[in-house]
């Protein structure tokens, strides 16, 4: 099946810093990735959908100067963690539809991130 | 908006056993498909089954299969011959052709020894 790398997995940084996530797509062009974040034992929330060269879109809720996302090319969006803080800590999963087969998403590794 | 419901958090069944887990989901839309993921402690979404609505026959994968009751909008999931590793959480989702995924709550599904 498809593949879609996410990273860093795990990372862990200061109050008013920023961090960026990457999730590429491996073999296949996405013309659509969607980033999640999922609390401990709970489902996936959605955060945006980024479509390739245009701004994302975001849910209701969701800070967009907060959690910055990029869809520059076909294989690569990255969501960035402007000025986090402790609550931010979360773990973030991205997903991409295949150009050729959009109606299977498929899902990174997840990051683990933690504000201290 | 679709809704995906998940009505059992938890559940667990012996090693070797069956087990099903329920899903209902709510749509006005008449072309969608439906989705099974596993999450296990790795956190990683694994695609377990899919099932397109305008089939009627159900899903299987190995030892998993669908009971997709398209009139009633439900969409079960039964895992035959549980193993340990079946252990993980299980979430139904929801897509209506190359948009989003809307999951359910998900089910936390333990196969005990």
């Amino acid at each position: 099946g498809a593949v879609v790398s996410q990273h860093p997995s795990r990372v862990i940084c200061k109050s008013g810093t920023s961090v960026k996530i990457e999730c590429r797509s491996l073999d296949f062009q996405a013309t659509t990735m969607f980033w999640y974040r999922q609390f401990p034992k709970q489902s996936l929330m959605l955060m945006a959908t980024s479509n390739e060269g245009s701004k994302a879109t975001y849910e209701q809720g969701v800070e967009k100067d907060k959690f910055l996302i990029n869809h520059a090319s076909l294989t690569l969006s990255t969501l960035t963690v402007t000025s986090a803080h402790p609550e931010d800590s979360s773990f973030y999963i991205c997903s991409a539809l295949d150009r050729g087969w959009n109606t299977e998403a498929f899902f990174g590794q997840g990051t683990r991130l933690t504000v201290v | 908006a679709q809704t995906v419901t998940q009505s059992q958090p938890e559940m667990s069944v012996q090693e070797a056993e069956t087990v099903t887990l329920s899903c209902t989901y709510d749509t006005s839309e008449s072309n969608y498909y439906l989705f099974w993921y596993k999450q296990p402690p790795s956190r990683q979404m694994i695609l377990v089954i899919r099932q397109e609505a305008y089939k009627q026959q159900n899903a299987t994968e190995n030892r998993f299969s669908v009971n997709f009751q398209k009139a009633a909008k439900s969409f079960s999931l039964k895992i035959s011959d549980s193993q340990l590793g079946d252990t993980a959480m299980y979430f139904c989702a929801f897509n209506n052709a190359g948009n989003m995924l809307t999951f359910g709550g998900g089910t936390r599904l333990m196969v005990k020894p």
